[in-house]
């Protein structure tokens, strides 16, 4: 059965730090992979996708995330992270259909510090 | 940008009562819509995926007697839970896809927040 795994569940990170949020999973064959973000009181906002190609992937709002098939993990990283980048961040998987029957992890609280 | 609106944001009911929660695409229709449910610090998990004019498909372990959705137009999809009980107290988000497309075409709403007593 396919999960995912978010190992930190708050991160709490200063203004003009780096950011790394890390994900694993564990699926029957290569999933498509997402990350969404959500700020209080709002919808998830998919920050960036993989589905093929470079396993470097950009995304809004500075993010970027690195998809490593022998670790099977998809991390997502900001190098200068901003006090709106304070939300919670989920990662997802998702088969390569277009049912978009997405799997996700617990989440990652993220809160910025002045 | 696409946006679904949810409703309620918060809803506290007594044991035993139906508690309705919509989920409206603004500016698309949805052909797909999908309800989710999240305990605190654990992953949203699939509840149904519904379509507009049939029957919802609910993942397994889903009551569908408990949980009744129904998506009678484009634009409209609501969740029902029926003689709630406190262990159904949960955050429930829907998202909706527009059309056939990517990925990029799944929007989600904020979520709604029910607490029964």
């Amino acid at each position: 059965a396919q999960s995912v795994t978010q190992p930190d569940i708050h991160i709490t990170v200063s203004e003009g730090a780096s950011l790394e949020l890390r994900c694993n999973y564990s699926y029957g064959a290569t999933p498509y992979l997402f990350w969404y973000v959500q700020s209080p009181g709002q919808g998830l906002q998919l920050l960036l996708k993989y589905f093929s190609g470079d396993t470097l992937v950009q995304g809004i709002k500075g993010f970027e995330a690195e998809f490593k098939r022998s670790q099977s993990s998809f991390n997502l990283r900001k190098p200068s992270v901003h006090w709106s980048d304070a939300a919670e961040y989920f990662c997802a998987v998702g088969p390569r259909t277009n049912d978009y029957k997405l799997s996700f992890g617990a989440g990652t609280t993220v809160t910025v510090r002045a | 940008g696409a946006v679904v609106s949810q409703h309620p944001s918060w809803v506290i009911c007594k044991s035993g009562t139906s508690v309705k929660i919509e989920c409206r695409s603004l500016d698309f229709q949805a052909t797909t819509m999908f309800w989710y449910r999240q305990f605190p610090k654990q992953s949203l998990m699939l509840m149904a995926t519904s379509n507009e004019g049939s029957k919802a498909t609910y993942e397994q372990g889903v009551e569908k007697d408990k949980f009744l959705i129904n998506h009678a137009s484009l634009t409209l999809s609501t969740l029902t839970v029926t003689s709630a009980h406190p262990e159904d107290s949960s955050f429930y988000i829907c998202s909706a896809r527009e059309g056939q497309g990517q990925v990029e075409k799944l929007f989600f709403g904020s979520g709604t927040q029910l607490s029964v007593l």
